[in-house]
């Protein structure tokens, strides 16, 4: 089963516009990955935000965490054609059987 | 720095058969993870390795399993194959294994289909 669930499911813009995916999850986590997927191919990891921090920045990338809310966001700035792909958060969680979830991923089309 | 590799890239079975995919991690990193994709049901984790040991265990049957050798590159086979279990199967690796998950290394996939 899915812990996370994207939103939206899919997302088109133009170039140059900013591009923001929001990440739902259910249960504790130790930390929350983003990841970008091309068509079909492995994940290329982006960036990651631990449970007890709220921003982070990665060039173009900007990560929110609000654990109150299990929720966290994604924000593209300045999106280009080549950030077309599926993206997926992904959460370690604290306990249980599954350590790591998967989300059920934004594909994101930047149209030139 | 090699990345991930799997073998096969591509394979294709019929149903009852079984398979065993391989994955060789970055060398250095001792935990590999296997996770399966599928359109209906995403990415889904089904088991983790770190130093020749399940650490971590998804939702899946029996017929799905894993080990890992002393270079810890790893392989997964999964018997009695359904068409369900048609999917691309991902493998990752992952350097700091000892506590918590850090940035996960993938490779490109084996693209499994039942027919």
């Amino acid at each position: 089963s899915q812990q996370g669930e994207e939103d939206p499911q899919a997302l088109s813009i133009q170039e140059g516009e900013n591009a923001t995916m929001n990440c739902s999850y259910k249960t504790s986590i130790n930390n929350l990955q983003w990841y970008r997927q091309n068509s079909g191919r492995g994940l290329v990891h982006l960036i990651l935000i631990r449970s007890n921090e709220r921003e982070k920045h990665s060039g173009r990338l900007r990560v929110t965490l609000d654990t109150s809310k299990k929720s966290s966001s994604l924000l593209i700035t300045a999106s280009r054609a080549a950030d077309t792909a599926s993206y997926f958060c992904a959460t370690e969680n604290t306990g249980g059987y599954q350590k790591v979830t998967f989300g059920t991923g934004t594909k994101l089309q930047v149209i030139p | 720095k090699a990345g991930v590799t799997q073998t096969p890239r591509y394979l294709i079975k019929t149903r009852g058969q079984q398979v065993t995919l391989s994955c060789s991690p970055i060398s250095g990193h001792r935990s590999v993870s296997w996770y399966q994709q599928t359109p209906g049901q995403g990415l889904q984790f089904l088991f983790e390795y770190f130093s020749e040991t399940q650490r971590n265990k998804g939702n899946f049957p029996g017929r799905f399993s894993g080990r890992q050798f002393s270079n810890s590159r790893s392989e997964m086979n999964v018997s009695t194959l359904e068409l369900g279990d048609s999917a691309l199967y991902l493998c990752a690796s992952n350097f700091i294994g000892g506590g918590s998950y850090n940035e996960q290394f993938f490779g490109p996939g084996t693209r499994l289909t039942v027919l």
